[in-house]
């Protein structure tokens, strides 16, 4: 059974850096892109970032390009969200999925208040 | 980036009864590959997304086949039929397609 398990989230201050881990199991991680996507407080779905399967090449939109990486570790089956500089509007909860989407994580919610 | 408009936001159904959902696109979803990355997601009250149709018409694994997608270049719709309670949430659109991937606004699925 694919599992996705986030941790990490939590209260941060404006400006300052959290970093969110994503344990997979079920199924071959070195095999697969990952992803996460966000989602603010009753709002709709964001993609943040994409990895390929060696780390090699990442992908972000504008509104983190910069701000945030996404990095993995095949070794130990977990990707990973480095977030810097956060803003108020990185409020959200942040999902770990694997490529296609086809399978989500459970969700870790990241609140960005002074 | 590719807009996606999603229609409409509130859908109204009687449990039984039959639901349409679309999905437009700002610019075609056929890829350079000749496939159409474009893929349907429900969200329950408190829970995840999950996936339930791939690539346009495909339905993921375990998804019931009340479930139906269709279209394609621009414009897409998924047909929900003999509704019943547990397919209540919010549906998503996404295009993978083109970069950055973008997902519709959502369509809130409830009951009538």
């Amino acid at each position: 059974e694919v599992q996705l398990v986030e941790s990490g989230g939590g209260l941060v201050q404006p400006g300052r850096s959290l970093k969110l881990s994503c344990a997979a199991s079920g199924f071959t991680f070195s095999n697969y892109y990952m992803a996460w996507v966000r989602q603010a407080p009753k709002k709709g779905l964001e993609w943040v970032a994409t990895i390929s399967t060696s780390g090699s090449r990442t992908y972000y939109p504008d509104s983190v390009k910069g701000r945030f990486t996404i990095s993995r570790d095949n070794a130990k089956s977990s990707l990973y969200l480095q977030m810097n500089s956060l803003k108020s509007e990185d409020t959200a909860t942040y999902y770990c999925a694997r490529e296609g989407p086809d399978y989500w994580g459970q969700g870790v919610m990241v609140t960005v208040s002074s | 980036d590719v807009v996606m408009t999603q229609t409409p936001v509130s859908l109204p159904v009687s449990l039984g009864g039959q639901a349409s959902i679309s999905c437009r696109s700002s610019q075609s979803l056929v890829h350079s590959n000749g496939n159409t990355y474009l893929h349907w997601y429900l969200q329950k009250p408190g829970q995840s997304p999950q996936l339930l149709i791939y690539r346009v018409s495909n339905r993921f694994s375990g998804v019931p086949d009340r479930f139906s997608g269709s279209g394609s270049g621009t414009d897409f719709t998924l047909k929900i039929s003999r509704v019943e309670p547990e397919d209540l949430g919010d549906y998503y659109c996404l295009q993978s397609t083109h970069f950055p991937n973008t997902f519709g606004a959502g369509t809130k699925l409830e009951l009538k």
